[in-house]
């Protein structure tokens, strides 16, 4: 079964400066997608940032970028110069990219609070 | 464009008693899953509809079923409600074949008394 890990329960953050979110998984699959999911106190989970296991560089999206290390099974995820709306839960996330048993579910983390000190 | 509704937003049960919960997808998505969130912990997948079947089910009790309409929107129930079904329940959208990025409700928080 796949595992996603988040070690750090709580991170804080300066506006304007960046913040590195930690996340590692465990699988035995070869071909899978990761994702950032941010959870804001509105509750819905919106999708930051997604990784294909096959692609060797690494995903980026204005302000987020990731750096995903395939062999150490390693994905986290950079912010750079943070915004007081990034406040949020940031989980990280699995799934197998094929169709097939145990595919389509997500697996998460159990999360990281970010919090941005104005 | 209508994103994931869900409804309703917040609930309050008796232990014991049984809820339904709702979802419609975002436009143009035919999957539907489900999630059950606890406080403080990352959402925990209780199963996915498509094509009005049950395609794949996480580890939840027979408590929780579900259903899935034509129209694709879709209904989580659970019975017989227990203190530890208090969660925020999550419902998510996508499409089969991109097998991707999933899209996800407000959620509905339930709490069991």
């Amino acid at each position: 079964a796949q595992t996603v890990t988040q070690s750090q329960p709580e991170m804080s953050v300066q506006e304007a400066e960046t913040v590195t979110l930690s996340c590692t998984y465990d699988t035995s699959e070869s071909d899978y997608y990761l994702f950032w999911y941010k959870q804001p106190p509105s509750r819905q989970m919106i999708l930051v940032i997604r990784q294909e296991a096959y692609k060797q560089q690494n995903a980026t999206e204005n302000r987020f970028s990731v750096n995903f290390q395939k062999a150490a099974k390693s994905f986290s995820l950079k912010i750079s110069d943070s915004q007081l709306g990034d406040a949020a839960m940031y989980f990280c996330a699995y799934r197998y990219r094929y169709s097939g048993a145990g595919s389509y579910q997500l697996t998460f983390g159990k999360g990281t609070k970010l919090s941005v000190i104005p | 464009d209508a994103g994931v509704t869900q409804s309703p937003t917040h609930l309050i049960k008796t232990r014991g008693q049984q809820v339904t919960l709702r979802c419609s997808p975002k436009s143009g998505h035919d999957t539907v899953s489900w999630y059950q969130q606890a406080l403080g912990q990352g959402p925990q997948f209780i199963f996915q509809y498509y094509e009005e079947e049950e395609r794949q089910r996480g580890n939840f009790p027979d408590r929780f079923s579900g259903h899935q309409f034509p129209n694709y929107s879709s209904e989580l129930n659970v019975n017989a409600l227990l203190l530890g079904d208090s969660a925020l329940y999550l419902c998510a959208s996508s499409l089969a074949a991109g097998l991707t990025e999933a899209f996800f409700g407000q959620g509905t928080r339930l709490t069991v008394v």
